[in-house]
């Protein structure tokens, strides 16, 4: 299954919202009813992190600025207002089939 | 504190071997599913195997299969990345990753630190 992100950069004034597409060349829903896309962050120069599984359920800590979204193939990762912690990369991730993928990657500055 | 920590990397030869060790710690290591993920310098993340919880089942994509192996300790929470007939593509900084208790679909919810591996005469 290949995952495609966009946009692969994404310059972000602090405050103002952010939002990554992610697509996937097939559907992402199992036969047990869920749907495996997640949404990982890693800071410079740290392990990734999990924020969002199952498409919109967030991880214990992380804030609720960040959301999941989306059904199918087609999925959004938005943050309501960037603040300057939110730097680094962000990857989705389909579960559904093995080899288990990940996005290109979008990486979020601050403009 | 779940904490995983790998070990074993290093520069090594094109054709030979390293093995990798993740120490685990904090959680019930045997009740969970877990893999290896791998980052190339500056690039993205890609799975490189996965494992049952009772080392029964294990998992390769193309890129490493016959290759690679992986294996897991249960009564020593340590998790193996056996690798051989190692290529320039396989430099990369290894990452241990925990999955769920019934599979790793989900994604990991806890990374190590890495240990880097570096293939080159």
């Amino acid at each position: 299954v290949v995952v495609t992100q966009s946009p692969l950069s994404l310059p972000v004034t602090l405050g103002q919202p952010a939002s990554i597409s992610c697509r996937s060349s097939q559907s992402l829903v199992y036969s047990d009813g869920n749907t495996y896309l997640n949404w990982f962050q890693q800071r410079p120069g740290q392990s990734p992190r999990r924020l969002i599984y199952q498409v919109s359920k967030r991880d214990s800590g992380v804030p609720d600025r960040f959301s999941g979204s989306g059904s199918g193939t087609d999925f959004t990762l938005n943050v309501t207002r960037v603040e300057a912690d939110d730097v680094g990369v962000y990857f989705c991730m389909q579960g559904r089939l093995w080899p288990y993928t990940f996005g290109q990657g979008t990486k979020l500055e601050i403009k | 504190e779940v904490q995983l920590v790998e070990s074993g990397g290093g520069l090594v030869q094109p054709g030979g071997s390293l093995r990798l060790s993740c120490a685990a710690s904090g959680f019930t290591f045997s009740s969970y599913h877990m893999s290896w993920v791998r980052q190339a310098p500056g690039k993205g993340l890609e799975w490189v195997s996965g494992i049952s919880r009772g080392g029964d089942g294990t998992y390769y994509p193309d890129s490493v299969k016959g290759r690679f192996t992986i294996s897991r300790d249960n009564s020593q929470n340590t998790l193996y990345l056996q690798m051989s007939s190692l290529r320039a593509e396989d430099t990369a900084l290894y990452y241990c990753a925990k999955g769920g208790l019934e599979h790793t679909r989900s994604g990991p919810d806890c990374w190590g630190q890495g240990t880097l591996v570096a293939v080159s005469s």
